[in-house]
């Protein structure tokens, strides 16, 4: 039974560039969630996709959008990076119940 | 406002110690916590959860967690720590769709 999938695991990016981050639910999922995490943080919140739609959105700066696929797939785009932007990019999948079940991340640096 | 706080943010113990961390959490509505864990390069995982009922709950390894309501805590507990616990704790709080969680705590155990 797959888990949640990210790629890529590891990006270096410099600032101004764009960056698209990918996510495979775990099997039976239909909701993805995206979080980032920057060093001795918790995960923020970015937004969730249900339907294809986005659910709902954290305090996130435009820069940052989204997108989901009809097989629950995922990606998250950022464009115009900053440095503040480095950080681990979490992505999430949810059962009905809403639980959450992440993948190992992908480490945007941004130089 | 929305919010998880975990006080002890680095905690060392020896193997057989006792363990509980900190949670408090300030949230308005039907309250859902959790409790996850991140071991050292692996992802994310659900420790415990607690939607509803007894709110002394189980989780997996022998952990376990107690709802408060009056004092707005879920504090983490295990009787007796192993080296393999060594690994960063979080606890969050479910809104509609996002988890806010706490900043996380870093446990060391040592054998």
């Amino acid at each position: 039974d797959a888990g949640v999938t990210q790629s890529p695991t590891h990006l270096i990016k410099t600032r101004g560039q764009q960056v698209t981050l990918r996510c495979s639910p775990k099997s039976g999922h239909d909701t993805v969630s995206w979080y980032q995490q920057a060093l001795g943080q918790g995960p923020q919140f970015i937004f969730q996709y249900y339907e294809e739609e986005e659910r709902q959105r954290g305090n996130f700066p435009d820069r940052f959008s989204g997108h989901q696929f009809p097989n629950y797939s995922s990606e998250l785009n950022v464009n115009a990076l900053l440095l503040g932007d480095s950080a681990l990019y979490l992505c999430a999948s949810s059962p009905y119940t809403g639980e959450l079940f992440f993948g190992e991340g992908s480490r945007l640096t941004v130089l | 406002a929305q919010s998880v706080s975990q006080h002890n943010h680095h905690v060392i113990l020896s193997e057989a110690a006792s363990l509980e961390l900190g949670c408090n959490y300030s949230y308005g509505g039907t309250v859902n916590l959790f409790w996850y864990v991140q071991y050292p390069g692996q992802h994310l995982q659900l420790l415990l959860k607690y939607f509803s009922g007894d709110p002394l709950v189980k989780g997996i390894k022998g952990f376990e967690a107690e709802f408060i309501k009056s004092k707005f805590s879920f504090n983490l507990r295990k009787p007796s720590v192993q080296w393999s616990d060594t690994a960063e704790y979080f606890c969050a709080v479910k809104g509609t769709y996002k988890y806010i969680f706490g900043t996380g705590t870093r446990l060391k155990v040592l054998a």
